[in-house]
């Protein structure tokens, strides 16, 4: 079993639409969780991140983690065309020893038809 | 405030010839440094990850190998390419002391061994 469990996808939703990206995992050992947003042929940049269950809101990015699931989303509301992108899950263990990696989730292909 | 670079952006190289990539990170000092390798449609790969200078570790057996000659230089070699070597490879670092738990990539290097 992956540490860090993602739907490929792809997703494709029109303009407007509310999208959920999702990620679930086996490590209870996870406390710090991030999503990365990757354009095509470019790296990947980080998009938000939280330390604790609960939602973080940044503008029409809406980030959520339930330790209890081990379960963490990624909503956008108000999806534009400029959000197509993959966006890939990361989370890692706490304190940030040089032995503490991130692990990532393989990434879902999202796709906003205008 | 702190930028990576990474070059260079494309190379198409053939079967059996050498590899040199390289990637140097300004603003910050003693980060921790990583190599990643995205095939297509696929999650990140961690190659190498780096603590400090000439401290190296190898996640995946391979052909390749990682050198770190200066605190903000890390370097990924290969004395001959395979074609299974083609790929996206991303540099990456991570803060030790500043807010930014995540980490920071570079913009890639598509190879293709032909």
């Amino acid at each position: 079993q992956k540490e860090v469990e993602q739907d490929p996808g792809p997703l494709s939703v029109p303009e407007g639409a509310i999208v959920s990206l999702n990620c679930t995992y086996s490590n209870s050992a996870f406390q710090y969780f991030m999503w990365y947003r990757q354009y095509s042929r470019k790296g990947p940049e980080l998009l938000m991140y939280t330390y604790s269950s609960g939602n973080k809101e940044d503008g029409r990015f809406t980030a959520q983690v339930d330790k209890s699931s081990k379960y963490i989303s990624l909503f956008i509301r108000d999806s534009q065309p400029s959000d197509s992108a993959t966006y890939l899950c990361a989370m890692s263990p706490l304190p940030r020893s040089s032995a503490s990696k991130i692990i990532f989730g393989s990434g879902t292909r999202l796709s906003i038809r205008p | 405030s702190q930028t990576i670079h990474q070059w260079p952006a494309t190379l198409v190289q053939p079967v059996g010839s050498p590899l040199s990539l390289e990637c140097t990170v300004e603003g910050t000092s003693n980060p921790n440094l990583y190599w990643y390798r995205q095939a297509a449609g696929r999650g990140l790969q961690l190659l190498f990850y780096s603590v400090g200078i000439g401290q190296i570790s190898s996640e995946v057996p391979q052909n390749l190998s990682a050198s770190r000659p200066q605190d903000r230089q890390f370097i990924l070699s290969s004395k001959k390419l395979l074609l299974s070597d083609s790929g996206f490879y991303l540099c990456a670092w991570r803060d030790r002391e500043g807010p930014n738990y995540g980490y920071t990539f570079g913009s890639g290097t598509r190879l293709t061994v032909v």
